[in-house]
């Protein structure tokens, strides 16, 4: 089972912190990982991508990749009420097409 | 550009009726996807088409078929609709790379219940 696992939270930061959301998975072959942000009754919209191990910034958002320990996380600066919302791990396997999603983390910005 | 299009937005079914949901893309790309989300379950990719001309099974298939009309048109059929496909329906789409950074982005989602 190619597992994607996520804390299903909520996670709660007042308006202004940095905001931590991880993700750790399970399949070795797994190239490629996404985070999507999904507003409640909408559809996941993509934020940021990474395939190569270390940071990558845009923007608020900065992707973190550690391949060596299977970890994978987003963190949001300067968190806004605005960035409340379920956020979505998710992985490629061998066959390069399929995703693999997390369940998701909830975050709740607090003004 | 639009980018990923379905239809329709809702729909109430009963147990053993058929119905066909749409999905198509003005990005140019090559491949498409269809996912439910459930409660509790996350996202799970029921068919994909890698490229025009292909489809292929993903996690959970059972019940359903998948139509590649052409490039830009991905369809999802369910033939006979039992209370268990009851769900939010994301047909997505990618330049289909099937390398790095294959991003996959999605359409707003059929809202489906199957009485």
């Amino acid at each position: 089972q190619k597992e994607v696992e996520q804390n299903s939270g909520p996670l709660s930061v007042p308006e202004g912190a940095i905001a931590s959301l991880n993700c750790t998975y399970s399949d070795r072959g797994s190239q490629s990982f996404f985070w999507y942000r999904q507003y409640s009754g909408k559809s996941p919209e993509l934020i940021m991508s990474i395939y190569s191990n270390g940071d990558k910034e845009d923007g608020r958002f900065t992707a973190q990749l550690n391949k060596a320990s299977q970890y994978v996380s987003l963190l949001i600066r300067d968190s806004q009420p605005s960035d409340s919302a379920t956020y979505l791990c998710a992985s490629t396997g061998n066959s390069g097409y399929a995703l693999n999603f997390g369940k998701g983390t909830s975050l709740l910005v607090t003004p | 550009n639009a980018g990923v299009t379905q239809t329709p937005k809702f729909q109430v079914l009963k147990t053993g009726q058929s119905m066909t949901l749409q999905c198509a893309q003005d990005m140019n790309h090559n491949s498409m996807y269809w996912y439910r989300q459930d409660p509790g379950m996350g996202l799970r990719l029921i068919y994909y088409s890698a490229s025009e001309g292909t489809t292929d099974k993903g996690e959970v298939p059972n019940g359903y078929n998948v139509s590649r009309l052409n490039k830009r048109e991905f369809s999802l059929r369910l033939e006979s609709a039992a209370p268990s496909q009851t769900s939010v329906y994301f047909c997505a789409s990618s330049k289909g790379l099937a390398g790095p950074l294959d991003e996959q982005f999605f359409g707003p989602g059929t809202r489906l219940t199957v009485l």
